[in-house]
């Protein structure tokens, strides 16, 4: 058990949903990150906050917005799902910026 | 972009046997990390090395940093079925976001 936790664990809806994912991060830790993993694209980053505030983006479409809340929390916001988007999303949190990164659980989701 | 590439893709192994998988980059990263996942489950992380020439060893795996920052190599003696995963290199870039490998899968038969 990393200490990240991640809901849902699963996630099924249909093109044109909008979904939040909810990611906690372990205990202490300022960074989260969110990463999409895919058959054919592999581990992909997407997204990375520190306290609160955005610090890089990776390819993450317009569609797809995040932020990080006060007590440290994180949302992932998938609007106008598409097939394509079915994937694994994962989060991970680190203490830092250049620390290790420890990742949840992950999130299921199956656009249909 | 900085690319990271593992090889093999696929290995499979019998139970006591030894293996040796690769990752390598055109670029430097000031830190790699290894992963290895098990299927639906989020990757957990073996080890960070950071110094060129590193070399961390973790019971039956070593772990080595390229001289130059750039390649890594994690090999695995008398492998046993617990083993069995899917191993990912990833290079941390700007801001700490790590840019992954493909990764090899790595199955090992009793």
């Amino acid at each position: 058990d990393s200490g990240v936790t991640q809901t849902p664990k699963h996630l099924i809806t249909a093109t044109g949903q909008r979904v939040t994912l909810r990611c906690s991060p372990r205990s202490g830790d300022l960074s989260v990150y969110w990463y999409q993993q895919s058959l054919d694209q592999g581990l992909q980053f997407l997204i990375h906050y520190y306290n609160g505030e955005e610090r890089a983006k990776g390819n993450i479409l317009e569609r797809f917005s995040a932020q990080q809340f006060p007590d440290l929390h994180s949302e992932l916001n998938l609007s106008s799902l598409e097939l394509g988007d079915s994937a694994l999303y994962f989060c991970a949190s680190s203490e830092d910026v250049w620390n290790e990164q420890f990742f949840g659980p992950g999130t299921r989701l199956t656009v249909l | 972009t900085q690319l990271l590439e593992q090889s093999p893709q696929f290995l499979s192994i019998q139970e006591g046997e030894n293996l040796t998988v690769y990752c390598n980059s055109s670029s430097v990263f000031s830190s790699l990390q290894w992963y290895r996942q098990e299927p639906g489950e989020g990757p957990v992380l073996l080890v960070t090395v950071v110094t060129g020439g590193e070399v961390k060893k973790l019971k039956r795996l070593t772990f080595q940093f390229g001289d130059a920052r750039k390649d890594s190599s994690l090999h695995i003696t008398a492998a046993q079925p617990g083993d069995t995963g899917l191993y990912l290199c990833a290079g941390a870039t700007s801001w700490g976001k790590l840019q992954f490998g493909a990764g090899t899968q790595v199955v090992v038969t009793p």
